[in-house]
């Protein structure tokens, strides 16, 4: 099965701090996602990734980048933490190819106070 | 623009009962693709069914089917004899974008319960 790993359930920061969420995924994909899910507006797309240290932003990329320097690996990174990024965070992949099926990891829920 | 719509924030379902979930879409694209994802209160996301725009014959996925009106741009999921273990958040989506770098814009969610 694929399997994608995000490195925390929960997080805590305070505003201002550098933020780094990580996900890693084992099934040779070739795109990576990061979505926030927020209640009553669902998933929204900040970056996305379909190759090796290529990105492209999604609907909400203010106040976040990515990096991928693995194509394992993919970085979601709030350079400056601010309450309005409280959100569940959702990493996804995809086979690429035409093949869009996403697999999800099981979020990280970041709080920012 | 909204491009993918549910328009039911919650649902009741008795047990063992059908119920359809609803999902409009926009786009100009003559190639698309239609998924609806379960997340139950776990918080994994559970891939539930596939519709692609070519697909002449809806889509079946043991008691999950999709109701693909093409013309009326709605792709609504059917959970047939629903299971208390069903109450979750689904969400639809549809795939923007061709080719390798396709992406998937998600709805609203809607909340269904199954009661005993």
């Amino acid at each position: 099965d694929v399997k994608v790993t995000q490195s925390s359930r929960y997080l805590v920061k305070r505003t201002g701090e550098k933020v780094f969420l990580e996900c890693v995924q084992d099934m040779d994909h070739e795109n990576m996602f990061w979505y926030r899910q927020d209640p009553g507006l669902g998933l929204r797309l900040i970056y996305f990734s379909y190759d090796v240290k290529m990105k492209e932003k999604g609907d909400i990329p203010e106040g976040y980048s990515v990096s991928r320097e693995k194509k394992e690996r993919f970085s979601l990174i709030l350079e400056s933490a601010s309450t309005n990024q409280t959100s569940m965070y959702l990493c996804a992949s995809s086979l690429g190819r035409g093949r869009e099926k996403l697999f999800f990891g099981s979020g990280t829920q970041l709080s920012v106070l | 623009a909204q491009k993918i719509t549910q328009t039911q924030p919650g649902m009741f379902v008795q047990e063992k009962e059908a119920v359809t979930l609803d999902c409009t879409y926009d786009t100009s694209d003559q190639s698309y693709g239609l998924f609806w994802y379960k997340q139950p209160s776990s918080g994994e996301m559970i891939f539930l069914i596939y519709q692609g725009s070519y697909d002449e014959q809806n889509a079946t996925e043991g008691r999950y089917s999709l109701n693909f009106q093409k013309a009326r741009k709605s792709a609504n999921l059917v959970i047939s004899a629903s299971q208390l273990g069903d109450s979750a958040m689904y969400f639809c989506a549809m795939r923007e974008g061709m080719g390798n770098t396709g992406k998937l814009i998600f709805g609203q969610g809607t909340t269904l319960q199954v009661k005993p």
